[in-house]
């Protein structure tokens, strides 16, 4: 499978809770982006991941939300604390060294917070 | 102002039309620019990508990117249901490592 993978395709959880997405991005892209998407808007970036190193973050990325690329692989989104305006599609992309090369998108993870 | 612009739509078209979606930026200095598909309920598919001012064409979709102007379009040829989806515009700005997203222009194509 050459495409980019996430992982679960959908999470239900309580209020308060924590979760944590996984991503796998194509193997020899480098860099590795996650958004966030609500319904009726475009994905809004959340952060990037340039090999194993976080480069930049959004405003949009609380203190509840952490990421990690610990060996320059797979990837992993934590909220911690979950909130119910969390609820949203997370995004997975990944591109072969720069954004202009253009995103492969995984399939996404679909949040819902009860 | 956004960073990138769409009219959301939505816009409905006959088979076999030309589906005409359209796009604003706001950063002069933005060099790279594509287009998205999303199916409803999907993540978004790469289409198109252009990067020089004029048109780029590929299969029955073509791109134009006016920079002057700041606009980028996109026309699909022969409309068929099939492309029934939501079209995203998305921009690299100057010193951006990110593609900033328009809100998208859902497209219906009726048979």
């Amino acid at each position: 499978d050459t495409g980019v993978s996430q992982d679960p395709r959908h999470k239900i959880t309580k209020r308060g809770q924590n979760v944590t997405f996984r991503c796998d991005p194509i193997s020899e892209h480098n860099r590795l982006y996650w958004y966030r998407q609500t319904l009726g808007q475009g994905p809004e970036f959340l952060t990037y991941f340039q090999n194993e190193a976080q480069l930049e973050k959004s405003r949009l990325l609380s203190d509840r939300f952490s990421a990690e690329r610990p060996k320059g692989s797979f990837s992993t989104l934590e909220i911690q604390r979950t909130e119910q305006g969390d609820s949203a599609m997370y995004l997975c992309a990944s591109s072969l060294a720069r954004a202009a090369d253009g995103y492969t998108f995984g399939s996404g993870t679909r949040l819902t917070v009860v | 102002q956004k960073e990138v612009e769409q009219n959301s739509g939505p816009l409905s078209v006959p088979e076999g039309a030309i589906a005409s979606l359209n796009c604003t930026y706001s950063d002069r200095g933005s060099q790279s620019f594509f287009w998205y598909r999303q199916y409803s309920g999907k993540s978004p598919e790469l289409i198109m990508s252009i990067y020089s001012n004029g048109d780029k064409e590929d299969g029955r979709f073509t791109a134009q990117l006016n920079k002057a102007s700041q606009y980028v379009s996109l026309l699909i040829r022969d409309s068929q249901p099939s492309d029934s989806a939501t079209y995203l515009c998305a921009v690299v700005m100057a010193g951006a490592n990110n593609l900033f997203f328009g809100t998208g222009t859902r497209l219906t194509v009726i048979p």
